[in-house]
C-alpha cells in the first residue's frame, strides 16, 4: 500500500512568488494534514482538512492557504513568499476510524526555499 | 494550552548499549494521545506509537519500549541494545482526542547517534 507523497521533492522560489505544494494521502484517509519544519522553530501545526473542509487552523498568516480536493488530495500554497517561510514541509493523513483513528502518517515532505 | 517538552536535545551511545529518550507534556484535557515519531536523515516522520490517556499500560516492542506515566506527565521512551540504525531525530507528540483538535502539538525533538 502506497504511503503519503508529497510533491516536489524540492522547490526553490524567490521572495514575493507563490509556491504550491501537493499531497496525496494513504488510500482510504480522508483527514490530511500539513506542518511547516523550519530551522530553529521545530515542527509547527499548519492546517488540518477533512472531507473536503477546512477544520482547524495554526497560527499563521492568512498568506498561507490550501484546500482538499474530492479524491482527498490536498494542495498548500503560500503566497508573497518570505525568506521565513524556508522550511520542510510536511504532509500526513489520517483515518478517522478505529483502531487506526487519529494517527497520521506522514510523507517525506517538501523542502522549500526562499531566496 | 498544550506543551511538550523533550529537554534531551543530542544524546551519543555505543552500539549495544540502552538509550532512554524523556517526554514531559502538559495539557489541561481529561482524554488525549501521545505519540512517539522517529525522523530518520531523509526527513520523513515514521510513526512508532500511539498511547491513549486512559491506558496507562507499558509497552515493548521489540527493543522498543514506552514508560507512561501520567502521575508525572511522563511518556518515555526505551531502546535497548541500541543500534547505528536507531540513529534519528524522535519526536514525542500530544494530540486531543476530541474531533477539531486532532493537531499534534511537537517536542522539539532528541537527536540520537549511536556510535559503532
Amino acid at each position: 500500500e502506497a504511503g503519503v507523497t508529497q510533491s516536489p521533492t524540492h522547490l526553490i522560489k524567490t521572495r514575493g512568488q507563490q509556491a504550491t505544494l501537493r499531497c496525496s494521502p494513504i488510500s482510504g484517509h480522508t483527514s490530511v494534514y500539513w506542518y511547516q519544519q523550519a530551522l530553529g522553530l521545530g515542527l509547527q501545526f499548519l492546517l488540518w482538512y477533512d472531507e473536503g473542509e477546512e477544520r482547524n487552523r495554526g497560527n499563521f498568516p492568512p498568506r498561507f492557504s490550501g484546500r482538499q480536493f474530492p479524491n482527498y488530495s490536498s494542495e498548500l500554497n503560500v503566497n508573497a513568499l518570505e525568506l521565513e517561510d524556508s522550511a520542510l514541509y510536511l504532509c500526513a493523513s489520517s483515518i478517522r476510524l478505529a483502531p487506526a483513528k487519529n494517527i497520521q502518517y506522514f510523507g517525506a515532505g517538501t523542502r522549500l526555499s526562499v531566496l | 494550552a498544550q506543551k511538550v517538552t523533550q529537554a534531551q536535545t543530542e544524546i551519543s551511545v555505543v552500539e549495544k548499549e540502552d538509550v532512554t529518550l524523556d517526554c514531559v507534556y502538559e495539557t489541561r484535557d481529561t482524554t488525549y494521545y501521545l505519540f512517539w515519531y522517529k525522523q530518520p536523515p531523509s526527513g520523513e516522520l515514521v510513526f512508532l506509537i500511539r498511547r491513549n490517556s486512559f491506558d496507562e499500560q507499558n509497552e515493548i516492542s521489540g527493543r522498543y519500549s514506552w514508560n507512561f506515566q501520567k502521575s508525572t506527565s511522563s511518556f518515555n521512551f526505551t531502546i535497548t541494545a541500541s543500534q547505528v540504525v536507531d540513529s534519528a531525530v524522535y519526536f514525542c507528540a500530544l494530540s486531543e482526542a476530541s474531533f477539531g483538535n486532532e493537531k499534534l502539538t511537537f517536542g522539539t525533538g532528541t537527536r540520537l547517534t549511536i556510535i559503532p
